[in-house]
């Protein structure tokens, strides 16, 4: 278990509102992801990290930014929030396997409503 | 333009019947592809990784196939049963690069029928 806590699992905010999204793993790995979920268009990277203070955009970053100021958070904040961002928003990890290749796993992601 | 598909958003069938997925992709070149299970209000969970040099894997009732020619891959359940009823998501690592951020498939939800 990589130890993956979301937070807040749900929220309900308005147009224009900031939001931050929470993304803390327990067992000191370097790679984290954000990725937004929505039907009809699958899971979508928005931004990820590979170190402290070291991230990189997705495919879908426009109107978001993160941070990585420890290895163990990695936040995920909407400046003004839009009714697009209506979503599910996971966090994941990079994990080695036996082969040598690298898995993700998830966190039970975060519910954002934006009326 | 890069595309990965899931053949369809839906699939049923019956139990004890072997359930196949598909996943086509183009304009890409993954060193590997994996699969993923998803239940509903849940994240993703790793099933299967397969390498472009591997044709073949399988683990438990599980048979993934990847065929670099076709720019296809299979995910076979055999003998489903209702519990396997889940989505299903493929998804490409597009460089040897290992932590390279993984595309994923829309996925395909399986009902399985008792």
């Amino acid at each position: 278990d990589a130890g993956i806590t979301q937070s807040p699992r749900h929220k309900v905010t308005e147009t224009g509102t900031p939001v931050t999204l929470r993304c803390h793993q327990t067992e000191n790995h370097r790679y984290m992801y954000w990725y937004r979920q929505d039907p009809g268009h699958g899971l979508r990277l928005i931004h990820y990290s590979y170190g402290v203070k070291d991230t990189d955009k997705g495919e879908v970053s426009d109107g978001y930014s993160v941070s990585r100021s420890k290895t163990e958070d990695f936040l995920l904040t909407l400046e003004s929030a839009t009714s697009s961002q209506t979503s599910v928003y996971f966090c994941a990890i990079s994990e080695r396997i036996g082969s040598g290749a690298n898995v993700l796993t998830f966190g039970a992601g975060s519910r954002l409503t934006v009326l | 333009s890069q595309k990965i598909e899931q053949n369809s958003e839906a699939l049923n069938i019956q139990e004890g019947k072997t359930a196949t997925l598909t996943c086509n992709y183009t304009n890409y070149s993954p060193a590997y592809l994996q699969w993923y299970r998803q239940d509903p209000g849940r994240g993703p969970v790793f099933l299967l990784l397969i390498r472009e040099n591997e044709k073949e894997k399988r683990k438990e009732r599980l048979k993934v196939t990847f065929d670099t020619t076709l720019k296809q891959s299979l995910f076979h359940i055999t003998a489903s049963q209702p519990a396997d009823s889940a989505t299903y998501l493929c998804a490409l690592s597009l460089r040897n690069s290992g932590n390279t951020p993984l595309v994923f498939g829309k996925g395909t939800r399986l009902s399985v029928i008792a």
